[in-house]
């Protein structure tokens, strides 16, 4: 059985940092993309950013680019969302999804972690 | 404003059927694959179709997909309250390098 469990999320200030974990299991994790896609309170689906099966391709929304950094470790089934110089438009609840294979489909998703930006 | 453009809602009695559509452009819909997300209040969202008309194993014959030119659309018939959900188009834009989602339609099964 496919399960993506996000953690990490939490209350931090605006210009601060954090960093987004999803423990991936029941699949093998270095043949598929991942992706982080958030949702702010209220709102529609927004995709963050994606990374391939080995780690070699990245792509980021415009909206956090130069800000956040995806990746992953193959040997721990994780992927990772290093997220710098938060503003408060970033408040949204995070989910992890898996790729189809590269297809920019999801066929898996976690049940996300709350980000909020706030002083 | 989302790149994909989907009603805000629709509305329909059960047992009826109801179609929601999604627009958008030949840098995404018009030469890429689409899938449709399910979002029922409180949970993440399901995979529900993908290459543009096929259904994850589990999905009931119900919900359908198709595509036209850079227009998609998502049926579903034989509609149940539980249908209640709030649904999202996505695909991935060659012009800006990155996956698009429509503004998600929310249906309501009067």
């Amino acid at each position: 059985e496919v399960q993506l469990l996000e953690s990490g999320g939490g209350l931090v200030q605006p210009g601060g940092s954090l960093r987004l974990s999803c423990a991936a299991s029941g699949f093998t994790f270095s043949n598929y993309a991942m992706v982080w896609v958030r949702q702010a309170p209220g709102m529609g689906l927004e995709w963050v950013s994606g990374i391939r099966g080995s780690g070699a391709s990245t792509f980021y929304a415009d909206s956090v680019k130069g800000r956040f950094t995806i990746s992953r470790d193959n040997s721990k089934n994780t992927l990772y969302l290093q997220m710098n110089s938060l503003r408060a438009e970033d408040t949204a609840l995070y989910y992890c999804a898996k790729d189809r294979g590269i297809s920019s489909q999801y066929d898996y998703w976690g049940q996300g972690t709350l980000v909020t930006v706030s002083s | 404003q989302s790149v994909l453009t989907q009603p805000p809602s629709v509305s329909a009695a059960p047992g009826k059927k109801v179609t929601i559509s999604c627009s958008g452009s030949s840098s995404n819909i018009g030469n890429n694959d689409v899938s449709w997300y399910q979002q029922l209040p409180g949970t993440a969202p399901k995979l529900l179709i993908y290459d543009n008309n096929e259904r994850p194993s589990g999905i009931p014959d119900r919900f359908s997909g198709s595509k036209s030119g850079t227009s998609v659309t998502l049926g579903i018939t034989g509609l149940q309250t539980g249908d209640e959900a709030d649904y999202y188009c996505g695909t991935w834009d060659s012009s800006l390098s990155a996956v698009v989602f429509g503004g998600g339609t929310k249906l309501t099964v009067l």
